[in-house]
């Protein structure tokens, strides 16, 4: 069965620290991997997306790394601040779902204090 | 930031009443999509379309229909709310997709969501 899953469920870190979340994943076959950002009430949006060729993705203070062997991918954030506090959710596309069909990780809440 | 809109943002209204979820994009993507959200969950897919007058079921049943009469508008509605359908709505849309080698990835772009709420 096709699933994703992340850690931790949730953390609290304060400002200006820097913090690394996890993704497993089972798909198969593998396309890609996003990470996507989503502010409370509000919909996700997309901070990397990387193939299996892609080992690792940097978007501003956003970096994320893919190992296709293990079937990891964290997404590392660096110098955090209080606008990053959200839910961030790893997302798998498996090959064969060409339509755009993506299976969602039910995400880490992340909480940044001052 | 995307140009793609939902009304409303939220709505409580009672059981058995028909209402309509609204979804508008400005981008001319030809793909859109609607997720179901329960809080601290993963969004689940319900409802997909690849145009005009295409539409499919997606991996999460649901009582919900959809209709694409026009490119840029994907209305969800439900004929008879229940408190069951509380849930958080998201539409998202998607391009034709980014060559990348061999493969295609296509970037999807969400919308605020609708907070639906049935008493």
């Amino acid at each position: 069965k096709n699933q994703v899953e992340q850690s931790p469920q949730s953390l609290i870190i304060l400002e200006g620290k820097n913090c690394t979340l996890q993704c497993n994943y089972t798909v198969s076959p593998f396309s890609n991997l996003r990470w996507y950002k989503q502010d409370t009430g509000r919909g996700p949006v997309s901070l990397t997306i990387m193939t299996f060729s892609e080992n690792t993705k940097s978007n501003g203070r956003y970096t994320a790394t893919l190992d296709a062997d293990t079937k990891q991918s964290s997404l590392h954030i660096t110098a955090s601040q209080l606008s990053d506090s959200a839910s961030y959710i790893c997302v798998v596309s498996a090959m064969a779902r060409s339509q755009g069909n993506l299976i969602f990780g039910k995400g880490t809440k992340l909480s940044v204090k001052p | 930031e995307a140009d793609i809109y939902q009304t409303p943002r939220y709505l409580v209204i009672g059981t058995g009443k028909k209402i309509t979820l609204e979804c508008s994009q400005t981008m001319g993507h030809d793909k859109m999509y609607w997720y179901q959200q329960d809080p601290g969950m993963e969004l689940h897919l319900i409802h997909y379309s690849y145009g005009v007058n295409s539409t499919e079921k997606g991996d999460l049943s649901s009582e919900s229909t959809v209709s694409r009469i026009r490119t840029e508008h994907f209305p969800l509605t439900l004929e008879s709310a229940r408190p069951s359908h509380t849930s958080q709505y998201l539409c998202a849309s998607s391009d034709s997709g980014l060559t990348m080698g061999e493969q295609l990835s296509y970037e999807q772009y969400f919308g605020p969501g609708t907070r639906l709420t049935v008493t």
